[in-house]
């Protein structure tokens, strides 16, 4: 069984610019999360998705956002690219959506803002 | 303060040792009790996952969780330089797919 795959891997943006990253969760896993992993602030949940929908938010400012895919793919957005969006890109995928399941993490997308 | 504490490290055993890893939390509502291993440049593994207090045992890896002290713990056996990584407590209360993350420990086991 293939596991979660993210594109791409790595991303150099200056600041201002806007980014998209995408994440496909393994085949039959419904939710898809994503955190952001920095040196200083660890990993920090940014947002999850099920069915389509945003179903929970992290305390991240609106440039961050998100969408799911009828296929459960995902693609996260950053826009006015900031130095300090520099980070790892982490999708996490899980198979549902009651309680709390089990998260399998893809390799990341790791982001330059220069 | 963070909800979630744990020693960054750097921690360095020799091979064989019994390593302990461990954090400590502040919100009683977390239930679920994860353990990630993470190699440098790749995503976080899952080693264990636990709910509620108790004990969990996989192999040379023991996850314990003790909620009246808010307090958890990973115990490694037998180490191998293979275990050389970043270890990461995770948890969550169970109402949503969000996990709050502890800083990670940084482990190297020497040969």
């Amino acid at each position: 069984k293939a596991g979660v795959t993210q594109t791409p891997r790595y991303l150099i943006k200056t600041r201002g610019q806007q980014v998209t990253l995408s994440c496909s969760p393994i085949s039959g896993h419904r939710s898809v999360s994503w955190y952001q992993q920095t040196p200083g602030q660890g990993l920090q949940f940014l947002f999850e998705y099920f069915s389509e929908t945003q179903r929970n938010k992290g305390n991240f400012p609106g440039r961050f956002s998100g969408r799911q895919f009828s296929n459960s793919r995902s693609e996260m957005n950053v826009s006015t690219l900031e130095l300090g969006d520099s980070a790892l890109y982490l999708c996490a995928s899980s198979q549902s959506g009651r309680g709390i399941n089990e998260q399998f993490f893809g390799p990341g997308t790791r982001l330059t803002v220069l | 303060q963070k909800e979630v504490e744990q020693d960054p490290g750097p921690l360095s055993v020799p091979e064989g040792a019994i390593v302990s890893l461990n954090c400590t939390y502040s919100n009683s509502a977390f239930q679920y009790f994860m353990w990630y291993r993470q190699y440098s440049r790749k995503g976080p593994e899952l080693l264990m996952y636990t709910y509620s207090s108790g004990n969990k045992e996989d192999g040379r890896f023991t996850a314990q969780v003790d909620k009246s002290s808010k307090y958890i713990s990973l115990f490694i056996r037998d180490s191998q330089p293979s275990d050389s990584a970043t270890y990461l407590c995770a948890m969550s209360d169970g109402g949503a797919q969000k996990l709050v993350f502890g800083q990670g420990t940084r482990l190297t086991i020497n040969p």
